[in-house]
């Protein structure tokens, strides 16, 4: 049982570059959500999904597009990378919705030059 | 939406004394308050919540307790270890559902041999 697990562990890309960062996780839960982490302001929600095939923005979704085709795997894409979005991205998942642990990955350092 | 406060941003302490770090709320519907630690390149784990019906939840050496009255809820680590030095969040969900979580700014914990 691997939990929650992100790819790449680092990635650097240049201003207009587009990549995906990867989520899949095992644990047969329905919530995932992508969060970003800068210094000083804690964890900011991007984008989430209840289910598989669906998905929601969060606090900060600008710039940002997700995709659940299946249910384990949460993907999460930039599709012209901007200095702004240098950070460290994290992918959590959570079997229920409310009143329920979410369980985090160990994270993606982005940075975009 | 929710905004959850977070104090202080660093606290240093000496092994053996107690910490406490403080979180505020503002949307009176949230009914869950966790509490998540960060170690130092790893993605935040939950370490102990909180639902709204009680006031104080205890877990060996770590403690939470909630004042729905002032909107405000605290964690309390008491015999600190050096392997309680991390970055501990707050979070709330507000009166959305999916799981949504809002989190505080984060607390640098470093506690001194």
């Amino acid at each position: 049982n691997a939990g929650v697990t992100q790819t790449p562990k680092f990635r650097v890309l240049k201003t207009g570059q587009s990549m995906t960062l990867l989520c899949a996780q095992d644990m047969n839960h329905e919530y995932m959500y992508w969060y970003r982490q800068d210094p000083g302001m804690g964890l900011r929600l991007i984008h989430y999904s209840v289910g598989e095939g669906t998905t929601a923005k969060g606090e900060v979704p600008d710039g940002y597009n997700v995709s659940r085709l299946k249910k384990q795997n949460f993907l999460l894409g930039l599709e012209s990378a901007a200095p702004s979005q240098t950070s460290v991205y994290f992918c959590a998942s959570s079997y229920a919705a409310s009143l329920d642990t979410q369980y985090f990955g160990p994270g993606t350092r982005l940075t975009v030059l | 939406g929710e905004n959850v406060e977070q104090h202080p941003s660093t606290l240093s302490v000496q092994e053996g004394d107690s910490a406490v770090i403080k979180c505020t709320y503002s949307d009176s519907a949230s009914n869950y308050f966790p509490w998540y630690k960060q170690e130092l390149g790893k993605g935040p784990q939950l370490i102990i919540d909180i639902r709204s019906n009680v006031g104080e939840k205890k877990d060996q050496r770590i403690a939470v307790t909630l004042n729905k009255t002032a909107k405000h809820f605290s964690l309390h680590i008491t015999e600190t270890q050096p392997e309680d030095s991390a970055v501990y969040f707050c979070a709330a969900p507000g009166g959305t559902s999916y799981g949504k979580l809002t989190f505080g700014q984060g607390t640098i914990l470093t506690v001194h041999p």
